[in-house]
């Protein structure tokens, strides 16, 4: 069965700090990697990453895939109270989206 | 502007009824989808539609059912069948081929009283 696992469930950090969030999988016939963000409703879309090593970087947010050990990690630097969320893990296998449960990030000022 | 919207954004029902929560997206995606999320849980695939008039169950499909008659339109019924329905509802679309990129409504929570 296909299993997309994140950690830690929960993290709270105070405002400034650096976070490293995992996520490991096991899913059949893997195609991509994805990290969403979710702020109470609809989850908004990170990054994506298909090959291993190549880091993808979006402003204080970064991400890397390691396809031979079959993880990913989500790094946040100089945390802000507005990175506060759910994010999730959630990886492509041959037709669907397989989840991870999500990790709850706060971040006090 | 392009997106997807579900309605109602609350909705509350009473045991034993059925309860029809809506999606709608102008973005001409082919694919749609619903998801369930509970606490600590993720998000479990309900059922999928790759095109008009035809879906796959998903991971947890039982108690529930959907239609595929427009394009634009997936609805997703909630039955009495379905032991636990209070959860936070997702429905999202895709282009077919790019199903790895979907883009999520604001979703619908039902509480069952």
């Amino acid at each position: 069965e296909d299993k997309v696992v994140q950690s830690p469930l929960s993290l709270v950090v105070h405002e400034g700090d650096t976070v490293t969030l995992n996520c490991s999988y096991e899913v059949t016939n893997f195609r991509s990697l994805l990290w969403y963000k979710q702020e109470k409703k609809a989850p908004t879309f990170l990054f994506m990453l298909t090959s291993s090593g190549i880091e993808k970087k979006s402003g204080r947010l970064s991400s890397i895939l390691d396809k031979k050990e079959l993880f990913s990690i989500l790094n946040i630097t100089a945390t802000q109270t507005g990175d506060s969320a759910v994010y999730l893990c959630a990886v492509m296998g041959a037709q669907k989206l397989v989840f991870g449960q999500g990790t709850r990030l706060t971040i006090n000022p | 502007d392009g997106g997807i919207t579900q309605s109602p954004k609350y909705l509350f029902r009473k045991e034993g009824q059925n309860v029809t929560l809506s999606c709608e997206q102008n973005l001409n995606h082919d694919a749609m989808y619903w998801y369930r999320q509970d606490p600590g849980q993720g998000l479990r695939l309900i059922y999928y539609s790759q095109i008009v008039n035809d879906f796959q169950k998903g991971d947890i499909a039982e108690g529930y059912s959907v239609s595929r008659e427009k394009k634009e339109s997936f609805p997703l019924t909630v039955t009495s069948a379905q032991k636990n329905p209070t959860a936070f509802y997702l429905c999202a679309s895709s282009i077919w081929t790019r199903h790895n990129e979907q883009f999520f409504g604001p979703g619908t929570r039902l509480t069952v009283l």
